[in-house]
């Protein structure tokens, strides 16, 4: 029920930007419902990772932006780490499903 | 510093029903939509459920009609029971926080996850 598309996978060098797109439609992103974003690092929970499209919590490095147009949100990570190797996912709200809904998970690779 | 218990049977037989609970330790119980949230093993994210300290229960549509979340206010705790399993309902049973700002709704905390398997 993955209404919200990103990437399978980006990848990049220690030090470079990698971009995370969340693509939605007019019943969620589009319709004015925010995105926020998780990190999950392998074998663990997910963990909020930004909030109202652009926000950060308590403990995020400011690595980690997030930006909101249209239908669709981004994720940016800035000098990349190899501990920022995990999964990302966004998630909004859809009023036609009536439910919260999440990205397809977007798999980041430190190469 | 709040936290999230969670506990169940990891192992069911098609046709049982699912029984999760989640405690919350260290914090208060209301203001706040309590969460079911489920990741079927190598794949994405999917919402159960919510409930907040009032008893107002909210569904994911496409599970409505064999789930049930509740509250035991006295012991901050919420549950969640699923009828009718499928092997299809496999996955890591996530409990989880919902925060709101400005009437934006996301999952601030969550907790460690179980694994329920169905399989005959």
């Amino acid at each position: 029920q993955s209404v919200l598309t990103q990437p399978p996978s980006v990848s990049g060098a220690p030090g470079q930007r990698v971009t995370i797109s969340c693509t939605g439609s007019s019943s969620n992103i589009g319709a004015g419902y925010d995105a926020h974003w998780y990190q999950q690092l392998p074998g663990t929970a997910p963990k909020l990772l930004m909030y109202g499209n652009s926000n950060r919590p308590s403990g995020v490095p400011d690595r980690f932006s997030g930006s909101k147009s249209g239908i669709s949100a981004s994720l940016a990570i800035t000098g990349l780490q190899a501990e920022d190797e995990a999964d990302y996912y966004c998630q909004s709200y859809d009023s036609s499903l009536s439910a919260y809904v999440f990205g397809t998970g977007t798999k980041v690779t430190v190469l | 510093q709040v936290q999230l218990q969670q506990w169940g049977a990891g192992l069911l037989k098609p046709s049982e029903t699912l029984s999760l609970t989640c405690a919350v330790y260290g914090g208060s119980f209301s203001d706040y939509y309590w969460t079911w949230i489920r990741q079927p093993p190598g794949k994405g994210l999917e919402w159960i459920a919510e409930i907040n300290h009032r008893g107002s229960t909210n569904y994911n549509p496409s599970l409505k009609s064999r789930v049930t979340i509740s509250l035991d206010t006295s012991k901050n705790q919420f549950s969640l029971r699923l009828s009718s399993v499928t092997a299809a309902d496999t996955a890591v049973y996530y409990c989880a926080r919902g925060e709101e700002v400005a009437g934006h709704w996301y999952f601030d905390l969550w907790g460690r996850g179980t694994l329920v398997t169905v399989s005959s």
